[in-house]
């Protein structure tokens, strides 16, 4: 995987109900992974950053963990409720370059 | 809770011409950057500024991008000579440390190119 990956696109999720989605990244040369909280008309707000293999960060009903070997992130929201609804973006960095790579985004929406 | 602020919020402009884009990061963070995002296209990276020099920029921040921090408290990017490619939203965020800390973003500069 030579890109950030994001999947699904797009999650159409029953309020009450928990879901999770994917990031997909290159596991080499790992440095850090942060995840972020895009609601429409704002800014993205930092929700995560993490270094390590086996990371599991969580706060309030969203959580996350890491695996840096296969390269992967998941994010768990937990009983969604309609101010879940957003686009939650991941970003990698490497320790060749300080630069954070992108993924699309995973579009979220609560249906009440 | 401090937060970072840009300005405008949306600006048009004809091509060829300069514009510069307004951020004031929050007070204590020591890192700078500048992201864009084309319409339906992922974030993308341009530059991260520290100690008031460039400490990374991408491919796409060419000679025709410059950062400045001219008064300890703004941060702006000045594209000199606008192409209709640079029609974008251009975010600008602010860290306390490099990589492992949260980056605090700003609402965001919606640049128009005609």
């Amino acid at each position: 995987i030579l890109n950030v990956e994001q999947s699904p696109q797009s999650l159409h999720v029953q309020e009450g109900d928990s879901t999770n989605f994917t990031c997909s990244f290159p596991s080499s040369n790992f440095y850090a992974l942060h995840w972020y909280r895009w609601e429409t008309a704002k800014s993205p707000e930092a929700l995560f950053v993490m270094t390590l293999n086996g990371d599991e960060k969580k706060k309030g009903r969203i959580s996350a963990t890491l695996n840096t070997k296969e390269g992967y992130s998941y994010l768990y929201i937990k009983g969604s409720q309609p101010e879940d609804s957003a686009t939650y973006l991941c970003a990698r960095y490497m320790d060749s370059n300080y630069q954070l790579i992108w993924g699309a985004g995973t579009k979220l929406i609560i249906k009440p | 809770e401090p937060e970072v602020t840009q300005t405008p919020s949306h600006q048009v402009t004809q091509m060829g011409q300069e514009v510069i884009l307004r951020c004031v990061p929050i007070s204590n963070h020591l890192y700078f950057y500048w992201y864009r995002q084309i319409l339906g296209q992922k974030v993308e990276f341009l530059v991260s500024f520290y100690n008031n020099e460039i400490s990374e920029k991408s491919e796409i921040f060419d000679d025709q991008f410059s950062v400045e921090r001219p008064d300890g408290s703004n941060f702006t990017l000045k594209i000199r000579s606008t192409k209709l490619e640079d029609s974008a939203m251009y975010f600008c965020a602010s860290s306390a440390v490099l990589v492992t800390y949260e980056q605090y973003f700003g609402p965001g500069t919606r640049l128009t190119v005609t």
